[in-house]
């Protein structure tokens, strides 16, 4: 039984391109995450969100945006790939948001490659 | 602004001990996570500190201090499955984890 899975696992497009990542966490957690990894290695939170509130990363371009068409499920769509959306997108998700011990738990990961 | 450092690479011997140091700024703080991830996988949880002191679990060990902004990660008796990124990550007061780029770990025979 997978906790968290995501899909596709790799996925590669052409710039312009519209694509879509989905998300699903079978745990009955409140909160899901969306994160990007990048080459560097570093893990960037894009967006966190439960019932409640979408929280944005200020720093995410306006092309991505998540949907949620209910509390096990936060899917990624990104309008107009550019280069630099090359990455792995993890999604992940925790029992409330707003708990200090808020241990995540992350699906396996995208590989995303723009041409 | 808010900044995770960590080294960047560290090599190791199996069967010694090595210890993974993070530095953090953040606005607030809500604990200090460690996290593992294998090379191609998602990374999963080790350990939480929110209070100062040394948390002990089995052959990893996780360190605090918050007057100095300061954790470590303890690994004992090192084995080959041990090598992998350890990311280092601080909550800060809206509850959001600010990341380091992670320590890659690499254990030799």
């Amino acid at each position: 039984d997978t906790a968290v899975s995501q899909t596709p696992k790799y996925l590669v497009t052409q710039m312009g391109n519209d694509k879509s990542i989905k998300c699903e966490q079978n745990l009955g957690h409140d909160t899901m995450y969306w994160y990007k990894q990048d080459s560097k290695k570093f893990l960037k939170i894009m967006f966190s969100y439960n019932n409640k509130e979408l929280i944005i990363n200020e720093t995410v371009p306006n092309r991505f945006s998540p949907k949620s068409p209910d509390k096990a499920h936060l899917n990624l769509h990104i309008n107009s790939l550019e280069l630099g959306d090359s990455a792995v997108y993890f999604c992940a998700s925790s029992q409330e948001a707003s708990l200090p011990y808020n241990e995540q738990f992350f699906g396996p990961g995208t590989r995303l490659t723009v041409l | 602004g808010q900044n995770i450092d960590q080294p960047t690479e560290m090599t190791a011997t199996e069967g010694a001990i090595v210890q993974i140091n993070c530095t953090y700024q953040t606005s607030g703080f809500n604990g200090l996570f460690w996290y593992q991830q294998h090379a191609g996988e998602a990374p999963t949880f080790l350990s939480y500190n929110v209070l100062d002191g040394l948390e002990e679990k089995g052959r990893f060990s996780s360190f605090l201090s918050r007057s100095k902004g300061y954790s470590y990660l303890l690994l004992k008796e090192l084995q080959m499955k041990d090598s992998a990124s350890y990311l280092c990550a601080a909550m800060d007061s809206n509850y959001q984890l600010i990341w380091g780029a992670g320590t890659k770990l690499i254990i030799k025979p």
